[in-house]
């Protein structure tokens, strides 16, 4: 069965480095995704990702964060300068675009800790 | 997006029928009502969606009645493996809208 694969499963840093988290969205889907998840709390939406540019993105994702598709395969998101409150796990997803359904399959996560 | 309401948690013993209510009482036409299910340090996980009846799949089955404000989450016959958390959504990506909101979903311990 296809699947979202994410690396790295976990990515500690210091605070203020860049961190890249790097996805492989399923090979036919068009729209990607990045959520993340704070230790106990919900599973909250960050972007979306469609035909090279954002679609949508919550007031989470502000200019600390970036995507980019680099090539045919990899999704990545970057996080510039980070905090100890960006500790969380970073969830990828993608969808086909079917609409009225869109059904996302997400990977396994990168756990992010920023000492 | 529609607002769900679920129970937090809810406990069962192996072997046993699950049921987990979601009520979406201001649920649009367009929408859809779709289950994922999360292990712990892991993604959501799709189960199953449903526009209005009855669903079924090699997992679970989806009930809908007819006016659509709330569903119901089958698992038959739980094991171990099946303590996660379910979250129930509704929405319309025909809305222009492609993120999901997930809410605080049931904590299913399944007890041997």
């Amino acid at each position: 069965e296809p699947e979202v694969t994410q690396t790295p499963s976990h990515q500690v840093t210091q605070m203020g480095q860049e961190v890249i988290l790097r996805c492989v969205p399923i090979s036919n889907h068009l729209y990607f995704y990045w959520y993340r998840q704070i230790l106990g709390q919900k599973v909250e939406f960050l972007v979306s990702f469609y035909n090279n540019e954002i679609s949508e993105k919550s007031e989470i994702f502000d200019d600390q964060f970036s995507v980019e598709r680099p090539d045919g395969s990899n999704f990545t998101l970057k996080i510039r300068s980070t905090k100890l409150e960006d500790s969380a796990m970073y969830f990828c997803a993608s969808s086909e675009l079917i609409r009225a359904k869109n059904i996302q399959y997400f990977g396994a996560g990168t756990r992010l800790s920023v000492l | 997006l529609a607002k769900t309401t679920q129970p937090i948690s809810m406990d069962s013993y192996e072997g046993q029928e699950v049921n987990i209510t979601c009520s979406h009482n201001n649920i649009a036409t367009n929408d859809y009502i779709t289950w994922y299910q999360q292990f712990p340090s892991q993604g959501p996980r799709f189960i199953i969606q449903g526009y209005k009846t009855k669903v079924t799949n090699e997992v679970a089955s989806l009930f809908i009645p007819a006016d659509r404000k709330s569903s119901t989450l089958s698992l038959p016959r739980v094991s171990l493996s099946d303590t996660a958390v379910y979250y129930c959504l509704v929405g319309d990506s025909g809305a222009g809208s492609y993120q999901l909101t997930f809410g605080k979903g049931t904590k299913l311990s399944v007890i041997p």
